[in-house]
């Protein structure tokens, strides 16, 4: 199957920093990015999904300007945590589809933890 | 928007037996819908699943059924494992195989395989 690798896998940043999270297709064109974010013993919420060359479409409740999306090319999708607080801190997962995909591939996970 | 009930939240048997989580989800639209396996601290890895023009999918131990009047979907684990330990979300998209797969998940179940 199709490869997703997300960097970061942990990463630990003091409050009122921004840290950025990369997702990226190894193998495929993402047409389609999609950011989750994941608290402990919580299901995933979606954030928001990108397309390439396009803006990113937010969750009701996710503040864009907080949660900055780039999808700037069809195998890079990054996720920007601004002025992180500790509330911040939590596992934040992508997933990536091309065309003619039958599924959505996922990364790894980042658990980001703010301090 | 859609809404993914699943349940149990959590889920003891003993290896050998068989394991069976259900899904109901509310947008008669959706037509596609995945379960995943999800480790501690890693990202959800796809274990089978299953569009609306399809009723069941068997794979070795592991089987998905639908059932779209009632719009709910169930997993069926059989001969449990110690490996099988983990947490399984069920999902459910609108997917259009142009590679927007964006997913509404379940709550999670927690299945714990005792030796």
């Amino acid at each position: 199957g199709a490869v997703v690798s997300q960097h970061p896998s942990r990463v630990i940043c003091k409050s009122g920093t921004s840290v950025k999270i990369e997702c990226r297709s190894l193998d495929f064109q993402a047409t389609t990015m999609f950011w989750y974010r994941q608290f402990p013993k919580q299901s995933l919420m979606l954030m928001a999904t990108s397309n390439e060359g396009s803006k990113a479409t937010y969750e009701q409740g996710v503040e864009k300007d907080k949660f900055l999306i780039n999808h700037a090319s069809l195998t890079l999708s990054t996720l920007t945590v601004t002025s992180a607080h500790p509330e911040d801190s939590s596992f934040y997962i992508c997933s990536a589809s091309g065309r003619g995909h039958t599924e959505a591939f996922f990364g790894q996970g980042t658990r980001l933890t703010v301090v | 928007g859609e809404n993914v009930e699943q349940h149990p939240s959590t889920l003891s048997v003993q290896e050998g037996d068989s394991a069976v989580i259900k899904c109901t989800y509310s947008d008669s639209a959706s037509n596609y819908f995945p379960w995943y396996k999800q480790e501690l601290g890693k990202g959800p890895q796809l274990i089978i699943d299953i569009r609306s023009n399809v009723g069941e999918k068997k794979d070795q131990r592991i089987a998905v059924t639908l059932n779209k009047t009632a719009k709910h979907f169930s997993l069926h684990i059989t001969e449990t494992q110690p490996e099988d330990s983990a947490v399984y979300f069920c999902a459910a998209s609108k997917g259009s195989g142009a590679g927007s797969y964006q997913l509404t998940f379940g709550k999670g179940t927690k299945l714990s395989v005792i030796p």
